[in-house]
């Protein structure tokens, strides 16, 4: 079964904004982590963020944040300051799980 | 960091060829492998699950007799796409996790973009 959802085939973004990408996941574990990767036109996956569930704070890496809500089990993506570089796939990840869902093409508008 | 090798990135092929695609793990040890197919504007599908020095595992609906992995150390996965046809076309992406236990990321390959004539 599907462990992770990505509920936005795509999104859209102008150069500079912010824009924020939708994950929510179920897992019976108590201790885990959450990836975010990125697959720009080159292919290539790239891992941009990940958030240890048992931190209370949301990760941070530059301009990429986690909205990490355990509760809700939901990990969204915000990309700050939007760049023409940040146009790619977005998939978030359970590692117990190697199955990606869906993902997200953002597209970033000059 | 931990490195993963994919060779070679682009094979064109005429049909009913066999082509192997290489995975390594160049600074790290890898028992575990995954093996990834990716068609255009879609997700990766996991095909399957390369462990060493045992079969792999495949993944609901993967042909393994189509798709044969070999992991035959523990720095090397193979898959091999046997009598390729042209709906074997697609983009192969394989990957590995770093040592240290299940909550690792995965480190990828930059993958295998296969075209079948």
């Amino acid at each position: 079964a599907q462990t992770v959802t990505q509920s936005q085939p795509e999104m859209s973004v102008q150069e500079a904004e912010t824009v924020t990408l939708s994950c929510t996941y179920d897992t019976s574990e108590s201790d885990y982590y959450l990836f975010w990767y990125k697959q720009p036109p080159s292919r290539q996956m790239i891992l941009v963020i990940r958030q240890e569930a048992y931190k209370q704070q949301n990760a941070t890496e530059n301009r990429f944040s986690v909205n990490f809500q355990k509760a809700a089990k939901s990990f969204s993506l915000k990309i700050s300051d939007s760049q023409l570089g940040d146009a790619a796939m977005y998939f978030c990840a359970l590692p117990e799980d190697m199955r990606f869902g869906a993902g997200t093409r953002l597209t970033v508008k000059p | 960091g931990a490195v993963v090798s994919q060779h070679p990135s682009r094979v064109i092929c005429k049909s009913g060829t066999s082509v192997k695609i290489e995975c390594r793990s160049l600074d790290f040890q890898a028992t575990t492998m995954f093996w990834y197919r990716q068609f255009p504007k879609q997700s990766l599908m996991l095909m399957a699950t390369s462990n060493e020095g045992s079969k792999a595992t495949y993944e609901q609906g993967v042909e393994k007799d189509k798709f044969l992995i070999n992991h035959a150390s523990l720095t090397l996965s193979t898959l091999t796409v046997t009598s390729a046809h042209p709906e074997d076309s697609s983009f192969y992406i394989c990957s590995a996790k770093s040592p240290g236990g299940g909550n690792q990321p995965q480190h990828f390959g930059d993958g295998t973009r296969l075209s079948i004539l």
